[in-house]
């Protein structure tokens, strides 16, 4: 069955502290999608990878393909940063599978 | 370069009733799926639209129904509205999901819908 997990479900963390968001799924893919979601409901794409490490100011995002797993990393954590976090992939097929998403709550 | 606009931003509707919810894409992309989001839950698939057909359908009933335009915009249908639609309805464009590895998607910001 094809399935995404991530971990932790909630995280809730100090301003400032370095945040690490996990997602693995269960069958070779091609490319994963880490996508924040803020309250209120719009998504936006942050990363899509399928190799290695991206990098965009504070949010770095890494893959390792044949451990099926993915991490999300932020630096120096903000208030601002507080939104679900997702991972998604589309296994060989049309439709996204969304991982369960990560609640991150950076308390000031 | 536009994004993805969705409309309306929020719904009410009386269950029984009929709905349609809109969803432009993204200059250059040619495909647009749609998703719902239950309170709490993660998105998911109801079918995506690739150059006015349907390329795929997740496990919803015949009442939820799309179209899409010529200019690759489209429209979320459901007829006989019940409680358990109430959900936030994502749309997504791209190019064709093969080609959504490498150009990725752009999201909307949602149609909030409740039922009542």
């Amino acid at each position: 069955k094809n399935e995404v997990e991530q971990s932790p479900q909630n995280l809730t963390a100090q301003e400032g502290e370095f945040i690490t968001i996990n997602c693995s799924y269960s069958v070779g893919i091609s490319a994963l999608h880490w996508l924040q979601q803020h309250p209120g409901g719009g998504i936006v794409s942050l990363f899509m990878l399928s190799s290695g490490k991206k990098k965009h100011g504070r949010l770095i995002a890494t893959i390792n393909i044949q451990e099926k797993h993915s991490s999300l990393h932020i630096t120096a954590s903000h208030p601002r940063d507080s939104a679900v976090y997702i991972c998604a992939t589309n296994f060989g097929n049309e439709k996204l599978t969304f991982g369960t998403g990560t609640r991150l709550t950076i308390i000031p | 370069e536009t994004g993805v606009t969705q409309s309306p931003t929020h719904l009410i509707k009386t269950r029984g009733q009929q709905v349609t919810l809109r969803c432009s894409s993204q200059s250059g992309h040619n495909t647009v799926s749609w998703y719902q989001q239950a309170l709490g839950q993660g998105p998911q698939f109801i079918f995506q639209y690739y150059r006015e057909e349907e390329n795929g359908r997740g496990n919803f009933p015949p009442r939820f129904s799309g179209l899409q335009f010529p200019n690759y915009s489209s429209e979320l249908n459901v007829n006989a509205l019940e409680l358990d639609d109430s959900a936030l309805y994502l749309c997504a464009s791209s190019l064709t999901w093969t080609e959504s590895y490498a150009y990725g998607y752009t999201f909307g910001s949602g149609t909030r819908l409740t039922v009542v």
